[in-house]
């Protein structure tokens, strides 16, 4: 069945980097978009980016511009996110998710999350 | 970048009684070229993922119980729950698709009353 691992999550310093990752499985990546979706704690949903099916196009949220990069590796199953000059207001549980089988109809496949926490 | 509202903020309904949390894009999300409004929404459960209800605005994902609906157009729309069951106890968001960055609601806490 569809499947969603992120990996890559844990604690920086702030200034820090990391590099989350996101494991395809049950489905062929290459053919849909994908996003990454974040929560700080005991707070709502923030939108971060999306990346297309093929990589041509990608777009950031104002507030991870310059900072985060969305990519794909669509040979290996595995969406990425490097995120650099990390803030403690990016605490959060990061979450890749699969546009839904439509264009444009939601995010019908998300994964568990991984927990990023920046602090000193 | 499209801001989304949602109201309540919270809200206490009984188990059997109908549920409605309401949300609003500024400015609209309906695409007026097929007629489609971009909004979906989304139930999260405490320590799980979003859940994807509706898309289109008022199109059930597959699988979804048919007591979850969606309405409205344009600028205005409603999660309507018919008959309010224990397990859907969540926090509910509504997102836009309609351009980048795809901005959700704040959320709106669904309890039992």
């Amino acid at each position: 069945q569809v499947q969603l691992v992120e990996s890559g999550g844990g604690v920086a310093q702030p200034g820090g980097s990391l590099r989350l990752s996101c494991a395809a499985s049950g489905f062929t990546l290459s053919t849909f978009g994908m996003h990454w979706v974040r929560q700080a704690p005991g707070k709502g949903l923030e939108w971060v980016a999306v990346i297309w099916y093929d990589g041509t196009y990608n777009y950031n949220v104002d507030s991870v511009k310059g900072r985060f990069t969305i990519s794909r590796d669509n040979s290996k199953n595995t969406l990425f996110l490097q995120m650099n000059s990390l803030r403690v207001e990016d605490t959060a549980m990061y979450y890749c998710a699969r546009d839904g089988l439509a264009p444009r109809a939601g995010c019908d496949k998300w994964g568990q999350g991984t927990l990023v926490s920046v602090s000193s | 970048d499209i801001v989304m509202t949602q109201s309540p903020d919270s809200l206490a309904v009984s188990l059997g009684e109908r549920a409605t949390i309401n949300c609003k894009s500024r400015p609209s999300v309906l695409y007026n070229s097929n007629n489609k409004n971009y909004l979906a929404w989304y139930q999260q459960k405490p320590g799980q993922p979003p859940k994807l209800l509706i898309y289109w605005a008022s199109t059930r994902e597959s699988g979804v119980p048919d007591r979850f609906s969606g309405s409205g157009s344009g600028t205005d729309f409603t999660l309507t729950i018919s008959s309010l069951q224990a397990e859907d106890v969540a926090v509910y968001y509504c997102q836009q698709y309609y351009s980048t960055p795809y901005t959700f609601g704040q959320g709106t806490k669904l309890e039992i009353k």
